[in-house]
């Protein structure tokens, strides 16, 4: 079963205006972390939100939000004002609890991705 | 501010040959990493080490092992390469319960 569903394999927003990239995830553990990265065409993978399972309020970082609904097992990313540069594929990523002594060392599962396209 | 440092950058290879990836993870963090990205796909976790031991393993080919040294570079050594083993090879590196700080990647192709 796949463990991050990102439906919308391509996006496009007009540049200044506000996205939503859709996130779901299927997990039975109570610890667990969501994030998403950024991979522009070149290639590298850019860190940009993590939400914690039993973080209370919805992360944020800078124009990055992550809309974060527990039951329906959602962890959207919105952008808001949208820039040219931010044209590229970003990744729902989900770690499942691994702790040892309040270290996590869980891999990331990713979900396929969705391609962001901003107009000027 | 120091990152994941991964080489080399490209690697061209013969079907049949070795491949030997390195990784030097941000200091102090430690747990590393290692994922393939075939072309359009979604990164795929392959092994990961902590405090340089093995921690976790996933869809690794026998044809491929790892390790993690006394200074915590890792490197992922690859035998016998198939043309399918052409992807991007990401180390990824996180400090104890954050998020994984990913590297530039090397770009493996299978000739």
């Amino acid at each position: 079963a796949q463990k991050i569903t990102q439906t919308q394999p391509g996006m496009f927003v007009q540049e200044k205006e506000a996205v939503t990239l859709d996130c779901t995830y299927d997990t039975s553990d109570q610890s667990y972390g969501l994030f998403w990265y950024k991979q522009p065409s070149s290639g590298e993978m850019i860190f940009l939100i993590y939400q914690g399972s039993y973080d209370e309020q919805n992360a944020t970082e800078g124009r990055y939000s992550l809309n974060f609904q527990k039951a329906r097992k959602s962890a959207n990313l919105v952008i808001s004002a949208s820039q040219l540069g931010d044209s590229a594929m970003y990744f729902c990523a989900m770690r499942e609890g691994l702790t040892a002594g309040g270290t996590s060392y869980g891999k990331l599962t990713f979900g396929q991705g969705t391609i962001l396209t901003v107009h000027p | 501010a120091a990152g994941v440092i991964q080489s080399p950058r490209h690697l061209i290879k013969e079907k049949r040959e070795t491949a030997t990836l390195k990784c030097y993870p941000i200091p102090r963090h430690d747990t590393v990493y290692w994922y393939q990205q075939g072309p359009g796909q979604d990164p795929q976790f392959l092994i990961s080490f902590y405090e340089k031991m093995q921690s976790d393993k996933g869809s690794i080919p026998d044809r491929f092992s790892a390790q993690q040294f006394s200074d915590y570079h890792s490197e992922l050594n690859m035998s016998s390469l198939e043309l399918g083993d052409s992807a991007l090879y990401f180390c990824a590196s996180s400090p104890p319960g954050r998020e994984q700080f990913f590297g530039p990647g090397t770009r493996l192709t299978v000739l």
